[in-house]
């Protein structure tokens, strides 16, 4: 069990640009989910996948926000046309699809930084 | 819709005070509720979870949180504080029925002071 992993640690992009986050799992996990967390606030819920298939998303996530998670495996979150308001924690989190309300392992997060 | 308020934004103690953070949720539905942690540059940590059964629930590094359904309360406690356990503390709540999602509050800063 190696926890989950996400790269970048840190992004820092200019307003208008596209950036690509990615989020590795452990291994036998079925569940994904994806969070934004700013400052002073708890994490909220950006979308999340069973396997590979992305089964629910949040409001929050606009058009410019995509997310895959192709084979199931790793999964990436795209943004594009990077506004200063993206600005946050992305936060990736994988659990067992047997329980649904088991433990989310929750990764260190991507910092995002929109100039 | 589920929510969860957590009363206190900063709770700053000595080192070997107790300690007790709050946190009261709303639903319509019954619910399951969580306690991470989330030090410096980390993610977040489960410290404990309530789904069913005993009330009081014990979790890790010596954390305790007790389920109050009347007063719809779900309060972390600790009896003795260290150093280490300066962090972020988050309260999570997952209405049953429902696609499992947590909702956070919005977090207590614990500063333990020597």
């Amino acid at each position: 069990d190696t926890g989950v992993s996400q790269d970048p640690r840190h992004k820092i992009t200019k307003r208008g640009q596209n950036v690509t986050f990615r989020c590795d799992p452990i291994s036998e996990h079925n569940r994904l989910y994806w969070y934004r967390q700013t400052l002073g606030q708890g994490p909220e819920f950006l979308t999340y996948f069973q396997n590979e298939a992305q089964l629910e998303k949040s409001r929050l996530l606009s058009d410019r926000f995509s997310a895959e998670r192709p084979k199931g495996s790793f999964s990436t979150l795209e943004i594009q046309r990077t506004e200063q308001g993206d600005s946050a924690m992305y936060l990736c989190a994988s659990g067992r699809l047997a329980a649904s309300t088991d433990t989310q392992y929750f990764g260190p997060g991507t910092r995002l930084t929109v100039l | 819709a589920q929510s969860v308020t957590q009363l206190d934004s900063q709770v700053p103690v000595f080192e070997e005070a107790p300690v007790e953070l709050r946190c009261n949720y709303s639903s319509s539905v019954s619910v399951y509720l969580f306690w991470y942690v989330q030090y410096p540059n980390q993610g977040l940590q489960l410290l404990l979870k309530y789904l069913s059964g005993s009330t009081l629930v014990k979790g890790i590094n010596g954390f305790e949180a007790e389920f109050n359904k009347s007063q719809t309360s779900f309060h972390l406690r600790k009896p003795s504080v260290h150093i280490s356990d300066t962090a972020e503390y988050f309260c999570a709540v997952i209405a049953s029925g429902g696609s499992y999602i947590p909702t956070f509050g919005r977090g207590t800063s614990l500063i333990v002071h020597p």
